[in-house]
């Protein structure tokens, strides 16, 4: 059991080119989701997954887009990446036992740099 | 969501017990308390989840009084790989939306 996979680990762009971080889960979680983390304000919800083909926002969603074909699957892409986009990434998955009360399994976070 | 108030910080020695106090005074019926800990360069770790009184296991207790308006995590006989950041949240079983304030940074000296 690999748990959650995060690559790549380290990353960095030009202002104005795209990439996709991916995130992938061998544990069959149906809810996935992306948080960004910068110095000092905690994990911020980019968005999240409660199924294939079920995307929805987080509390900062502006300049990431999702998709969700399968299961074990949640890449986030960046299409023109900013400088403000700079942070941690962090994927986490969980089941969904009647919702949320169940923990979180986070990966080990991509590093992004964009000059 | 409940929001949640932590202390920015706090030090402690080895060997010594560590409170960390997480305030959520608009908690809602239905909202569980979960603690995370999070070590530099990696995501965060589930630690402890409680709904009220008290819930102990291999790692921690968290006390949660009757009114549940705020939550203790103890960390007992610290070491120094418990260094970390400690994250409160509190939400129900609906709540897809989960955040994570900035934390408490639990550090641990010789």
């Amino acid at each position: 059991n690999a748990g959650v996979t995060q690559t790549p680990k380290f990353q960095v762009l030009k202002t104005g080119q795209s990439m996709t971080l991916q995130c992938a889960q061998d544990m069959n979680h149906e809810y996935m989701s992306w948080y960004r983390q910068d110095p000092g304000m905690g994990l911020r919800l980019i968005h999240y997954s409660v199924g294939a083909g079920i995307t929805d926002q987080g509390e900062v969603p502006n300049g990431y887009n999702v998709s969700r074909s399968t299961t074990e699957d949640f890449p986030l892409r960046l299409l023109s990446a900013a400088p403000s986009q700079t942070s941690v990434y962090f994927c986490a998955s969980t089941v969904l036992t009647g919702g949320l009360s169940s923990p979180l399994h986070f990966g080990n976070g991509t590093r992004l740099t964009v000059t | 969501l409940a929001k949640t108030t932590q202390p920015i910080s706090m030090d402690s020695y080895e060997g010594q017990e560590v409170n960390i106090t997480c305030s959520h005074n608009n908690i809602a019926t239905n909202d569980y308390i979960t603690w995370y800990q999070q070590f530099p360069s990696q995501g965060p770790r589930f630690i402890i989840q409680g709904y009220k009184t008290k819930v102990t296991n291999e790692v921690a207790s968290l006390f949660i009084p009757a009114d549940r308006k705020s939550s203790t995590l103890s960390l007992p006989r610290v070491s120094l790989s418990d260094t970390a950041v400690y994250y409160c949240l509190v939400g129900a079983p609906n709540d897809y939306k989960l955040s994570f304030g900035a934390g408490t940074t639990v550090t641990v000296r010789a």
